[in-house]
């Protein structure tokens, strides 16, 4: 089945640049009915699921960012890895937050499978 | 951007009763294609999201027929029968109709 595997650094200082990766397993980043997220929770004051972006592939790469996120967000894929990562500079202790990548099996559809969470500090 | 709302944001329930949580959306989600762009989601506590619901009433693989998903258009409900011990977590609806996708505030069930 379709497993996603997260790796990050669990603290970044601030002005920093957060970068978490999402390895795939039992698909390919490269899909072209696919699409594959980036979805965070702030924990303080507790707040609800925040969608940050995605991309996908349609004969070329594609994206969509949250654009609260302005300029800040970029998420890439690496296709001989079989994952794509969350790139977000400029932090501030305002994305101190738990990480989560996620497939949409097909794009515009659900989120059916997520990666265990990265659990991520901004704090000098 | 598209706003959700849920209610209520606090759901305590004792064992085997029924629970409801109800979203609203800004606008339609109701696509050309006839499906509402209308999904549940749970996170259970210290796990990751999970989905429930999705296309407005589409139970996604293993989740138990006592969840139900209704609605269109701008009204959505999500209705638990015989509420279990194991169905404690936050329950979100997200609308996937257009991107940035947002999510409801998010509804916490308890267990009485």
């Amino acid at each position: 089945q379709v497993q996603l595997q997260q790796s990050g650094p669990g603290l970044v200082k601030p002005s920093q640049t957060l970068s978490v990766t999402c390895v795939i397993s039992g698909d390919t980043v490269s899909s072209n009915i696919a699409a594959w997220n980036w979805v965070r929770v702030r924990q303080s004051p507790s707040r609800g699921l925040e969608w940050l972006g995605r991309t996908f592939y349609r004969s070329q790469w594609d994206h969509d960012y949250a654009p609260s996120l302005g300029s800040r967000i970029t998420i890439n894929a690496d296709t001989s890895k079989n994952q794509f990562s969350l790139h977000l500079t400029s932090v501030t202790p305002e994305d101190t937050a738990i990480y989560y990548c996620a497939r949409a099996r097909v794009t515009g559809l659900a989120f059916d499978v997520w990666g265990q969470g990265t659990v991520v500090t901004v704090a000098s | 951007d598209i706003v959700m709302t849920q209610s209520p944001l606090f759901l305590p329930v004792f064992p085997g009763e029924s629970a409801s949580i109800s979203c609203r959306s800004s606008r339609s989600l109701l696509h050309t294609n006839g499906y509402d762009y209308l999904d549940w989601y749970l996170q259970k506590p210290g796990q990751s999201p999970q989905l429930l619901i999705s296309v407005g009433s589409t139970r996604a693989s293993g989740v138990p027929d006592r969840f139900r998903g209704s609605g269109s258009g701008t009204d959505f409900t999500l209705k638990i029968s015989r509420v279990e011990a194991e169905d404690v977590g936050i329950y979100y609806c997200m609308q996937a109709l257009q991107t940035p996708y947002t999510f409801g505030q998010g509804t916490k069930l308890e267990i009485k």
